[in-house]
């Protein structure tokens, strides 16, 4: 089984603080991603990468940064974290292209970020 | 401008009929994949059902269809014989080429599902 995961399940920081969400994945995925997840508004695309150093900006990049050293890992990175920052984020991966059942993406178990 | 759009926040149905869920979409990629996602109350996300936008024929997965209507651009949900199992959330999205090349998935908003015993 597909396995990703998201090293921390809860945090609490300060704003001005800068936070690193980790991302792991175990299935030599191409594609990986960052959502944040907010009720009513659904899951909202940060960035996205599919390939080594490779990034693109999703719908909402502001306030984000990531970074992709390695295929499996993905980070995000909030330089400065702010109250409005305060979501539930998830990291996703798939293979790229276009392949049996669309290379379905996969998700870790979410990490929820408050802060304060 | 939304390119996923599911204009129902929530829905009622009950126990054992069938439910429709709404999307509709937007893309100028020919080549595009739509998905549907359950996101019960303990938070994971559950892959439903794909369709590709050049599959001819309408997807299923057991109790899961996908109305896949393309000139309208619509891509409805129908699950038959609810089960109190089936309340959750529940995400449409879309897989579309990226400015870069890769691919990219976006998600709407989400349907709120209560199952009615």
């Amino acid at each position: 089984d597909v396995k990703v995961t998201q090293s921390s399940r809860y945090l609490v920081k300060r704003t001005g603080e800068k936070v690193f969400l980790e991302c792991v994945q175990d299935m030599d995925h191409e594609n990986m991603f960052w959502y944040r997840q907010d009720p009513g508004l659904g899951l909202r695309l940060i960035y996205f990468s599919y390939d080594v150093k490779m990034k693109e900006k999703g719908d909402i990049p502001e306030g984000y940064s990531v970074s992709r050293e390695k295929k499996e890992r993905f980070s995000l990175i909030l330089e400065s974290a702010s109250t409005n920052q305060t979501s539930m984020y998830l990291c996703a991966s798939s293979l790229l292209g276009t392949g049996n059942r669309g290379n379905t993406i996969y998700f870790g178990e979410g990490s929820w970020l408050t802060v304060v | 401008a939304q390119k996923i759009t599911q204009t129902q926040p929530g829905m009622f149905v009950q126990e054992k009929e069938a439910v429709t869920l709404d999307c509709t979409y937007d893309t100028s990629d020919p080549s595009y994949g739509l998905f549907w996602y359950k996101q019960p109350s303990s938070g994971e996300m559950i892959f439903l059902i794909y369709q590709g936008s050049y599959d001819q024929q309408n997807a299923t997965e057991g109790r899961y269809s996908l109305n896949f209507q393309k000139a309208r651009k619509s891509a409805n949900l129908v699950i038959s014989a609810s089960q109190l199992g089936d309340s959750a959330m529940y995400f449409c999205a879309m897989r579309e080429l990226s400015n870069t090349g890769g691919f990219k998935t976006i998600f709407g908003a989400g349907t709120r599902l209560f199952v009615k015993a």
